[in-house]
């Protein structure tokens, strides 16, 4: 049974504390992604990975660290350098970006999402 | 700067009767669009998709529609049903720009019986 797991669903920490969210996909995914939402905001963009031990800075990186050691495993973690860390953590991946079909079409590889996080610090 | 505009927050449609959803987009250099759908404490789920090659794609209840030139898309879903009550995000991707996802605000859709 394929698919994208987070865990915990919901998560408690105290301000101070580094946190990290799990994120695993057994779909075979070369690109992994975490977003972060926000009450009336849409899905803002962390961090990405688009193949192992290599990531890259998203539009909200500050307060946030990763790695990718496994192609499996994209694990998230809140510093306590972030100001504003409540929220819900999404985790996604997909097949690398664009692929090119026999008729010279690009398209682009959806990205399949996990249950996501809710992470309340004190 | 909100690349992807979705101005309407909420959007109540009646059982059956069609639900456009509107999204607008400043980055000329987007060229594939998509569409997703998400319930409460989940995670958002694919739904459709367009390529700016195309103006319209269609997918059952589902239809995209894509004017390049306004710089507009929309999600119109016909006949409308309970279960699509949820929010539905655009996003866009650029070719050109790492491939990445920009996500619109999200409009609440819902289906009034």
């Amino acid at each position: 049974d394929g698919g994208i797991t987070q865990s915990p669903k919901y998560l408690f920490r105290k301000e101070g504390q580094n946190v990290t969210l799990s994120c695993e996909q057994n779909l075979n995914h070369d690109a992994m992604y975490w977003y972060r939402q926000d009450p009336g905001q849409g899905l803002r963009l962390i961090y990405y990975s688009q193949i192992v031990n290599d990531f890259q800075k998203g539009d909200i990186a500050e307060g946030y660290s990763v790695s990718r050691e496994k192609k499996e495993s994209f694990p998230l973690t809140v510093t306590s350098a972030q100001k504003n860390p409540t929220a819900f953590y999404l985790c996604a991946s997909s097949s690398r970006g664009y692929s090119l079909n026999v008729r010279g079409i690009f398209s682009y590889n959806e990205q399949f999402f996990g249950p996501g996080t809710r992470l309340t610090v004190l | 700067d909100q690349q992807v505009k979705q101005n309407s927050p909420s959007l109540s449609v009646q059982e059956g009767r069609i639900s456009i959803l509107n999204c607008d987009y400043t980055n000329s250099m987007f060229d594939y669009f998509l569409w997703y759908k998400k319930y409460p404490a989940e995670g958002p789920t694919f739904l459709i998709s367009i390529s700016s090659i195309k103006d319209k794609n269609e997918d059952g209840r589902f239809t995209v529609f894509l004017n390049k030139s306004a710089k507009h898309l929309s999600l119109h879903i016909v006949p409308s049903q309970p279960g699509d009550s949820a929010v539905y995000f655009c996003a866009a991707s650029a070719i050109q720009g790492a491939q990445k996802l920009v996500f619109g605000q999200g409009t609440r859709l819902t289906i009034n019986p």
